[in-house]
């Protein structure tokens, strides 16, 4: 079946190192993606989107990387600080007739300090 | 409103009863959505509402499960007859337009059912 999953439910890093978070997706047909950051008893909150005509977006400190060819995209947080520790969701649009986004279960991103 | 208003923030229920989930999206936004979140679990896609369209309820669980917008605007979430599977936070988000764009959520309602 099509799915929107993590390879990493779980990710611990050091302060000040770069994290990278991993996302597959089945669906050939998304064009847009967004990663998403929710910590604890929030709703999610936006971070960064990329279309599927592009390989690479930047944010601040925050890089999103599609491979198409594989279905994977990944996120880059560099110089990880204390306030990234969330939970980490990507979401695909399946939408054929708007925004209709389907979400993996979530990478728990802890940063130590 | 700043940002997209749910409410209750949480609601404890007893099984077999009806619960009402309410969400004041962010003005202006045309489309709408539900997501059901369980304990450390993703978001599941219930139902889209967009304009005047008719929504896309594809992600309802069950006939248990309605969703109306009145006004293009307020959006109601009703549970008819809850079972204790129904428990989770029960997110409500919006956009400004129909394609490729983010969608804001709220806190989201925590939905228990005892």
């Amino acid at each position: 079946g099509e799915s929107v999953g993590l390879h990493l439910p779980t990710l611990s890093v050091q302060e000040g190192d770069n994290s990278i978070i991993n996302c597959a997706y089945s669906n050939s047909a998304s064009d847009y993606f967004i990663w998403y950051k929710q910590e604890s008893g929030k709703g999610p909150q936006f971070i960064i989107d990329i279309r599927s005509n592009m390989d690479k977006r930047q944010g601040q400190r925050v890089t999103v990387l599609l491979n198409k060819t594989v279905k994977h995209l990944s996120l880059q947080i560099a110089a990880t600080q204390p306030g990234d520790s969330a939970v980490y969701f990507c979401a695909e649009n399946r939408g054929r007739t708007g925004n209709q986004f389907y979400f993996g279960t979530g990478t728990s991103l802890t940063v130590i300090p | 409103g700043a940002g997209v208003s749910q409410s209750p923030s949480n609601k404890v229920t007893e099984k077999g009863k009806d619960v009402e989930l309410r969400c004041d999206p962010i003005s202006g936004h045309t489309a709408l959505y539900w997501y059901r979140q369980s304990l450390g679990q993703g978001l599941e896609f219930l139902i889209y509402f967009q304009g005047n369209s008719a929504p896309d309820k594809s992600g309802l669980p069950s006939d248990r499960f309605s969703a109306e917008r009145t006004g293009g605007s307020v959006s109601t979430l009703t549970i008819q007859r809850t079972q204790q599977e129904d428990s989770a936070v029960y997110l409500c988000a919006s956009s400004s337009r129909q394609f490729n764009t983010e969608a804001f959520f709220g806190q989201g309602t925590r939905l228990t059912v005892v």
